[in-house]
């Protein structure tokens, strides 16, 4: 079936560190595959997207690119701050799927300053 | 352009009892989706409805339903409630471009219900 498996948290890193989110999936075609991320007692906010093999999606310093060799999509910032601290999804959906978002756990990213 | 929004955002309620909850896509916005946010179970998806039809279903009991009216607004029911229903639920919607896989869902705040 299609699944998203994201690296467990929370994961806790100080201000103006490096982010890696690892995230891979398994899907039957050719999924489009997005971050959220939402903040303390919000709803989801979409980070950046990419919709085939290779794009780069980014957004507010952090980027993501799609693999298809891997099946992997892993976020990245270069330097996070402590408006960072949220959870991070990554979902993916398929062409045919009537818009419904498959869903990884959730990585709890705690930026202390 | 004003966001999704959904009513109300908390609500307490006892098992048996029914509830129903309200989201308002972003203007312009066809298809609607519902997800369910549990600390135990994620998020999992519930039903999408596009023109007043629902095209896709997840996979939860038949005390989850839902409609879509004439003007894209949407509604979710639940029946005769069960201590596990008690979670944040999100309605998301989209401009509908093309067949799902590639256009963007926007989330509303949720509706956090707590069942007692």
């Amino acid at each position: 079936g299609n699944s998203v498996t994201q690296m467990e948290g929370p994961v806790t890193l100080s201000e103006e560190a490096f982010l890696t989110i690892n995230c891979t999936y398994t899907a039957t075609g050719y999924p489009s595959l997005f971050w959220y991320v939402q903040y303390p007692g919000e709803g989801l906010q979409l980070l950046l997207k990419a919709t085939k093999a290779d794009d780069k999606g980014s957004n507010k310093g952090f980027e993501a690119t799609y693999r298809k060799e891997t099946t992997s999509f892993h976020l990245e910032k270069g330097s996070v701050q402590v408006s960072d601290s949220a959870v991070y999804f990554c979902a993916l959906t398929l062409m045919d799927s009537n818009y419904q978002l498959i869903w990884g756990a959730g990585t709890k990213l705690i930026i202390k300053p | 352009k004003a966001g999704v929004t959904q009513t109300p955002r908390y609500l307490i309620k006892t098992r048996g009892q029914q509830v129903t909850l309200s989201c308002s896509p972003i203007s312009g916005h066809r298809s609607v989706s519902w997800y369910q946010q549990t600390p135990g179970q994620g998020l999992q998806f519930l039903f999408e409805y596009f023109s007043e039809t629902q095209r896709n279903k997840g996979n939860f009991p038949g005390r989850f339903s839902g409609r879509q009216f004439s003007n894209s607004r949407s509604e979710m029911n639940v029946s005769t409630l069960e201590l596990g229903d008690s979670a944040l639920y999100l309605c998301a919607s989209s401009q509908m471009t093309g067949t799902g896989g590639t256009d963007t869902q926007y989330f509303g705040p949720g509706t956090r219900l707590t069942v007692l």
